[in-house]
């Protein structure tokens, strides 16, 4: 069945850090991969996603490529802000069987960013 | 144009009693998503529904558990007779066509205690 494995929290970074949380993921299919964000209080928000292998995400200063060589999807910022402090969560969709619409996803992790 | 509404944010029941979840979906989606998330663990995919139909259910657990979205008013995530084990957030997502998971808003979700 399919899975998704990302590192676990909380993580905490001074401002201005440089930002990588792992995801890696086992699909029976070819999946598209996902990273959600949700801020305190608020529903998940759809943050990047890559439909292909060697596809770059990017949002808001966030990127994460697609690596089907290493099942591979980390999430990187080069600079953290107090505003990015929430939990992120890897997700995948797999496009065999005709259930693509149901997304399978990791644990997530806690970033708290301190000024 | 108002996001997912999930109500009641915060639910508490007794052993044996009934929860009746709801989601209103964005205005203009006729799709809808509901996902669990137990304690430590991701969110993990639940049921899938259209107006007054069930797609997929796959994820539901056998007994106690239903749900519905009727033509009118909001889908209704139903749990028959709680037990401390069913104490865990509840995602709704809504989607304007199916098949489309990227596409999927979520709501905040409603935590569900069981005392």
């Amino acid at each position: 069945g399919n899975s998704v494995t990302q590192m676990e929290g909380p993580v905490t970074l001074s401002e201005e850090a440089f930002l990588t949380i792992n995801c890696t993921y086992t699909a029976t299919g070819y999946p598209s991969l996902f990273w959600y964000v949700q801020y305190p209080g608020e529903g998940l928000q759809l943050l990047l996603k890559a439909t292909k292998a060697d596809d770059k995400g990017s949002n808001k200063g966030f990127e994460a490529t697609y690596r089907k060589e290493t099942t591979s999807f980390h999430l990187e910022k080069g600079s953290v802000q107090v505003s990015d402090s929430a939990v992120y969560f890897c997700a995948l969709s797999d496009r065999t069987g005709g259930s693509n619409y149901k997304l399978t996803f990791g644990k997530g992790t806690l970033l708290t960013v301190n000024p | 144009n108002a996001g997912v509404m999930q109500n009641p944010r915060h639910l508490v029941r007794r052993r044996g009693q009934e929860a009746r979840l709801r989601c209103s979906p964005m205005k203009g989606h006729s799709h809808v998503y509901w996902y669990r998330q137990l304690p430590e663990e991701g969110l993990k995919f639940m049921v899938y529904l259209q107006k007054e139909n069930i797609i997929d259910e796959s994820g539901m657990p056998k007994e106690r558990f239903s749900a519905e979205f009727p033509k009118e008013g909001p889908s209704i995530l139903r749990i028959q007779q709680v037990v401390r084990g069913d104490s865990a957030a509840y995602f709704c997502a809504s989607s304007p066509r199916s098949g489309e998971s990227s596409e999927a808003f979520f709501g905040q979700g409603t935590r569900l205690t069981v005392v």
